[in-house]
């Protein structure tokens, strides 16, 4: 099943505490997109990635890190998380079928993250 | 800033009903609009989009965009709603086709049985 998994799906953490969550996908898609849901402030795009070893910032990057070694792995790591970065995140891929032609984007189920 | 607003947080139509979720646009130049919706405790799911062409864009569940550009509106229709129709709705933007999208605070579709 063509899918996008994201892991953990729930995490409480302490500020401070270094976290990774992780993100896959099965289709062979060139892009990949890290967003934050937050109520009444709709989607943020933190970081984005065209490719491997290609990754830039979005709307919000500040206080996270991604990496892109691989295609279909897109990490999103919290150095130091605070309580502002509570929120649910959301790991996304699409096709990159013409570089002006933007693209169906597929979503993983969502990680709750809370930073006490 | 560019952007698209969602005027309404909440919409409420009775099943059967034809339903309409807004959206406006201020973008510049030629906009790629999106809707994608959301169900309870799920990721988002790719409605339909508008690139260039016909200004109705269908898509799915029954689903139908119409793109104005007179009114700066890309408002959702269904011309009957159905309960599992309820949901979070999203209006986005891509300016440049790199996939990046924005997205507006979301509309909360309830249809009534």
């Amino acid at each position: 099943e063509a899918q996008v998994t994201q892991n953990p799906r729930y995490l409480i953490t302490v500020t401070g505490k270094k976290l990774t969550v992780t993100c896959s996908q099965n289709m062979n898609h060139e892009y990949m997109s890290w967003y934050r849901q937050d109520p009444g402030l709709g989607l943020r795009q933190i970081y984005y990635s065209m490719n491997v070893e290609v990754t830039d910032k979005g709307d919000v990057p500040e206080g996270y890190k991604v990496s892109r070694k691989e295609k279909r792995n897109f990490p999103l790591i919290l150095e130091s998380p605070s309580p502002n970065q509570t929120s649910l995140y959301f790991c996304a891929s699409s096709p990159l079928l013409d570089r002006y032609l933007s693209n169906e984007q597929f979503f993983g189920p969502g990680t709750r993250l809370t930073v006490l | 800033a560019q952007s698209v607003a969602q005027p309404e947080d909440q919409v409420k139509v009775a099943e059967g009903n034809p339903l309409t979720v807004k959206c406006t646009y201020s973008v510049s130049g030629n906009p790629y609009l999106f809707w994608y919706v959301q169900y309870p405790n799920r990721g988002l799911q790719f409605l339909l989009k508008y690139i260039t062409g016909d200004n109705l864009v269908k898509g799915s569940y029954g689903f139908e965009a119409e793109f104005n550009k007179s009114q700066t509106s890309f408002h959702l229709k269904k011309p009957s709603a159905l309960v599992s129709d309820s949901a979070l709705y999203f209006c986005a933007f891509d300016q440049t086709g790199a996939n990046n999208l924005f997205f507006g605070t979301g509309t909360r579709l309830t249809v009534i049985p």
